[in-house]
């Protein structure tokens, strides 16, 4: 099925481990993000790309990191997990044209707990 | 002051009824509006996007922009408990380039049978 995949779906991390949160994409898509989701606060932007071998920080990059070598991958690192990265992370992609009109298809989510 | 502001609710209704669902925002160069629906433990979903002032009817769902009080709103009809959910509005002031588009915290909608 056409869309965004993220693995793993669920994931515990001891404070200090480092992790990668894949996702991929099949729809040639230009523009990714990810996203974390925390109870009350929303959709927090923590990096994104628009295009392979371009990315840029969003509003809560620190203890992360991004690569695009590909349109189909954008993988996020956890350089060293805290337990304030506790969250949801969403991957979402976006054809060239505009994330705002054309929207962004979600993945279905990774659950990180950092113990 | 967030630029989007957005009642997490919950807002609760009986089905059959008219649902209202608003957000308030500061940044007067948004000009596309956009809303998203989020089941529970799944990604949203874009339901519908509005360019500029006015309305945009689909289906049980129109969105309404009033750029002048800087208020959106999203009008469920005929509301069904399988609209049961959580709507995110979203916003943006230009759709190409690097704009990314910045999210209300999103309200919690429950339909009941």
């Amino acid at each position: 099925n056409a869309g965004v995949t993220q693995t793993p779906k669920f994931q515990v991390l001891k404070t200090g481990q480092s992790m990668t949160l894949q996702c991929a994409q099949d729809m040639n898509h230009e523009y990714m993000s990810w996203y974390r989701q925390d109870p009350g606060m929303g959709l927090r932007l923590i990096h994104y790309s628009v295009g392979a071998g371009i990315t840029d920080q969003g509003e809560v990059p620190n203890g992360y990191n991004v690569s695009r070598s590909t349109t189909e991958d954008f993988p996020l690192r956890l350089l060293s997990a805290a337990p304030s990265q506790t969250s949801v992370y969403f991957c979402a992609s976006s054809p060239a044209g505009g994330v705002s009109t054309y929207g962004y298809t979600f993945g279905s989510g990774t659950r990180l707990t950092v113990v | 002051q967030k630029e989007v502001e957005q009642d997490p609710g919950p807002l609760s209704v009986p089905e059959g009824a008219i649902v209202s669902l608003n957000c308030t925002y500061s940044n007067s160069a948004f000009q596309y509006f956009m809303w998203y629906r989020q089941y529970s433990r799944k990604g949203p979903e874009l339901l519908m996007y509005t360019y500029s002032s006015g309305n945009k009817e689909d289906g049980r769902f129109t969105a309404q922009v009033d750029k002048s009080s800087k208020y959106i709103s999203l009008f469920i009809r005929d509301s069904q408990p399988s609209d049961s959910a959580t709507y995110l509005c979203a916003m943006s002031p230009l759709s190409g380039g690097s704009y990314i588009p910045t999210f209300g915290r999103g309200t919690s909608l429950i339909v009941h049978p």
